[in-house]
């Protein structure tokens, strides 16, 4: 089975401009989840998507919205970048179950965002 | 919101030691607490997970204790090799389908021949 996929690897952009990343979850997994990593730190929660409904919402600014689609694959969009938007972005898919409360979290490889 | 702390931010460990990481979260409804593996440009990955109904768990070198009282949690890596050597993060999350970590801010362990 394939895992979590995400698209494109790595993209170079300049202040101002928007960018959109792709992520493809696991087979059968419903739930997908944004974070960012800055280097040298943790991620950080961004969104969290479930059967295509925003489950929640980290502290980020309305410059970053997202969107999941019938086949639970998800877009991640970012408008008038920041320098300091550069980091590794990941996709997390996860199989939550409700008895037992959150799933394990598969990561994607990350979209690697340099904003100049 | 949640909170997690993580300590020690750097660890130097000879091979065959014994390597302990500490974590301490703030919100008592967190149930879930993974700990991931993250090696330089890689994703991270999970090695061990525990939930809130229990206190201890272990896979061959890798254990996790819990404890709920004191809302801290900590990883135990026995007979450590080189290719344990990565940024380790703990996590706290909370819910049945939400599935929203918070991560400490890592432990780059360094096992040395």
């Amino acid at each position: 089975d394939a895992g979590v996929t995400q698209s494109p690897t790595h993209l170079i952009k300049t202040r101002g401009q928007h960018v959109t990343l792709r992520c493809s979850p696991i087979s059968g997994h419903k739930s997908v989840s944004w974070y960012q990593q800055v280097l040298g730190q943790g991620p950080q929660f961004i969104f969290q998507y479930y059967e295509k409904e925003e489950r929640g919402r980290g502290n980020f600014p309305d410059r970053f919205s997202a969107r999941q689609f019938p086949n639970y694959s998800s877009e991640l969009n970012v408008n008038a970048l920041l320098l300091g938007d550069s980091a590794l972005y990941l996709c997390a898919s996860s199989l939550p179950r409700a008895d037992l409360g959150p799933g394990e979290l598969f990561f994607g490889e990350g979209s690697r965002l340099t904003v100049l | 919101g949640e909170n997690v702390e993580q300590h020690p931010s750097t660890l130097s460990v000879q091979e065959g030691d014994s390597a302990v990481i500490k974590c301490t979260y703030s919100d008592s409804a967190s149930n879930y607490f993974p700990w991931y593996k993250q090696e330089l440009g890689k994703r991270p990955q999970l090695i061990i997970d525990i939930r809130s109904n229990v206190g201890e768990k272990k896979d061959q070198r890798i254990a996790v204790t819990l404890n709920k009282t004191a809302k801290h949690f900590s990883l135990h890596i026995t007979e450590t090799q080189p290719e344990d050597s990565a940024v380790y993060f703990c996590a706290a999350s909370y819910g049945g389908t939400a599935s929203k970590l918070t991560f400490g801010t890592g432990t780059r362990l360094q096992v040395t021949l």
